[in-house]
């Protein structure tokens, strides 16, 4: 079975930290994605990546960024965040290969006071 | 663009019942249509997919076929039960493009 592990079921922090959110799969997949949920609004795509080293935006890329330095890992940064940051964050991963489904992570419940 | 439709609001209902979620898209290719599951608390679980025109994906009791003509991917259950209370997202994905595009997702309440 795909596994994809996520750092941190729930997290807490303060407004202007910086945080890091890591995300692991074991499947030796290229694709990796960060999404963000919120009520009302379903997933949103932050940031993906097709290849080590390599990030493409989504839709809403404002306020993060991402590090994909080895194949399995995928690293979502917030570089000082903000209360409209709070929300649940979702990973997922997939092969490069065709029209692939995605494999997600339990998620993250970030709450930033 | 792509784009996944997914009927307004809940859907509450009596343990045993027959549930419908209805799903249309628009592709500019041809898509991979997916359900997907989101147990309270958790990430989001594969629960069936359909490739081509007229495939059904079933899976714990769920099916949905794939109508290239009414383009739609409508989800069905002939009965359900308490445990099968969640969120089910429509999803589609275009070959070449690695993005997946997911309907805002229907809460299911299944009523004891």
């Amino acid at each position: 079975d795909v596994k994809v592990t996520q750092s941190s079921r729930y997290l807490v922090k303060r407004t202007g930290e910086k945080v890091f959110l890591e995300c692991v799969q074991d499947m030796d997949h290229e694709n990796m994605f960060w999404y963000r949920q919120d009520p009302g609004l379903g997933l949103r795509l932050i940031y993906f990546s097709y290849d080590v080293k390599m990030k493409e935006k989504g839709d809403i890329p404002e306020g993060y960024s991402v590090s994909r330095e080895k194949k399995e890992r995928f690293s979502l940064i917030l570089e000082s965040a903000s209360t409209n940051q709070t929300s649940m964050y979702l990973c997922a991963s997939s092969t490069g290969q065709g029209r692939s489904e995605q494999y997600f992570g339990p998620g993250t419940r970030l709450t930033v006071t | 663009g792509n784009s996944v439709t997914q009927m307004e609001g809940p859907v509450t209902l009596s343990e045993e019942a027959f549930l419908t979620i209805n799903c249309t898209y628009t592709a500019t290719g041809y898509p991979s249509l997916f359900w997907y599951v989101q147990y309270p608390g958790e990430g989001l679980q594969l629960l069936l997919k359909a490739t081509k025109a007229d495939d059904k994906g079933s899976n714990k009791g769920f099916e949905a076929t794939y109508r290239k003509e009414t383009t739609s991917f409508h989800l069905e259950k002939g009965s359900v039960q308490v445990s099968d209370s969640a969120v089910y997202f429509c999803a589609l994905l275009v070959y070449g493009n690695n993005r997946l595009a997911f309907g805002k997702g229907n809460q299911v309440v299944v009523i004891p």
